[in-house]
C-alpha cells in the first residue's frame, strides 16, 4: 500500500541547532513530495515541494529538502533553526497512479529558546 | 492570509445534534477535501471533490455526509456523532491538472467537540 513514514514524532532541539527530519515513502511509481508545517493554532501550509528536477528543493524560512529517489526519502533540513521553527511537520506525497495526497503522521519540533 | 475559510471555527454538539460545517475556497481551484485531524494520528482524508464529483470516500461512516454545491463550496454534515469524532476538521483545496495531484491549501480548521 501507499504510505509516508516520518520516523521522529518529536524533536527537541536548542536554537542554532541543525535539524533533519526524516520522511520515507512507499514505491509507487512517479511521486511529487511535500513538507508541511503547522505552527501552533494555525492552518497548515506548504513549506516546500519537489516535482521534477533538481532534487535539492528550497523553500520558505530557510528550510530545504533533498529527494533521494534510490532510498524513497524526503529528510528536510535546515542549518539552524530558530525558536519560531516550534512547530509540527508533515511529509506528503501524490502518486501519479492515485487520486490523492497522503500524509505521514507528522514531527514536533520543539525548539528550547 | 489563507483563500481557505471554515466555519464555524469551534463547534460543540451533542450526540443527537445535526449540524453542518462550511468550507469556501477563494483560489479558483476545482478540488476539495476533507481531513479529520486527531491528536497523534496521521492525518486522515475523508473525502475528495473533483470538478464537483466525489472521487474519493475513505470509509467514512455514514454519520458524515458531504455535499459540494459548486467548484467553491464545500460541506460537511454531521449527525448523530459519537466522542470519538471530537477532533479538528480541516478543509482544502488544489487545482488538480491531467495526472498530477498539485499542492493543497488548507484552511484554518473547526474544533469540533462531541459530548
Amino acid at each position: 500500500a501507499q504510505s509516508v513514514s516520518q520516523h521522529n514524532h518529536h524533536v527537541i532541539l536548542s536554537e542554532a541547532a541543525s535539524l533533519e527530519l526524516g520522511c520515507n515513502y512507499s514505491y509507487g511509481g512517479t511521486v511529487n513530495l511535500f513538507w508541511y508545517v503547522q505552527y501552533p493554532g494555525q492552518h497548515l501550509q506548504l513549506l516546500l515541494k519537489y516535482f521534477s528536477g533538481d532534487p535539492l528543493v528550497k523553500g520558505i524560512k530557510g528550510f530545504e529538502a533533498e529527494f533521494i529517489k534510490s532510498k524513497f526519502s524526503f529528510n528536510l533540513r535546515k542549518p539552524s533553526v530558530q525558536w519560531s521553527d516550534t512547530a509540527e511537520y508533515f511529509c506528503a506525497v501524490t502518486y501519479s497512479s492515485a487520486s490523492k495526497i497522503i500524509f505521514g503522521s507528522g514531527t514536533r519540533l520543539s525548539i528550547r529558546p | 492570509e489563507t483563500g481557505v475559510t471554515q466555519t464555524p471555527r469551534h463547534l460543540v454538539m451533542g450526540m443527537t445534534n445535526k449540524k453542518s460545517l462550511k468550507c469556501e475556497q477563494h483560489l479558483g481551484h476545482n478540488a476539495m477535501y476533507w481531513y479529520k485531524q486527531s491528536a497523534k494520528k496521521p492525518l486522515e482524508l475523508m473525502f475528495v471533490y473533483n470538478f464537483k464529483e466525489q472521487t474519493e470516500n475513505n470509509s467514512v461512516p455514514s454519520r458524515f455526509s458531504p455535499e459540494c454545491p459548486n467548484s467553491s463550496h464545500l460541506f460537511l454534515h454531521l449527525h448523530t456523532l459519537q466522542p470519538e469524532d471530537s477532533a479538528l476538521y480541516l478543509c482544502a483545496s488544489s487545482q488538480v491538472t491531467t495526472g498530477a495531484y498539485n499542492e493543497q491549501f488548507f484552511g484554518p480548521g473547526t474544533r469540533l467537540t462531541v459530548l
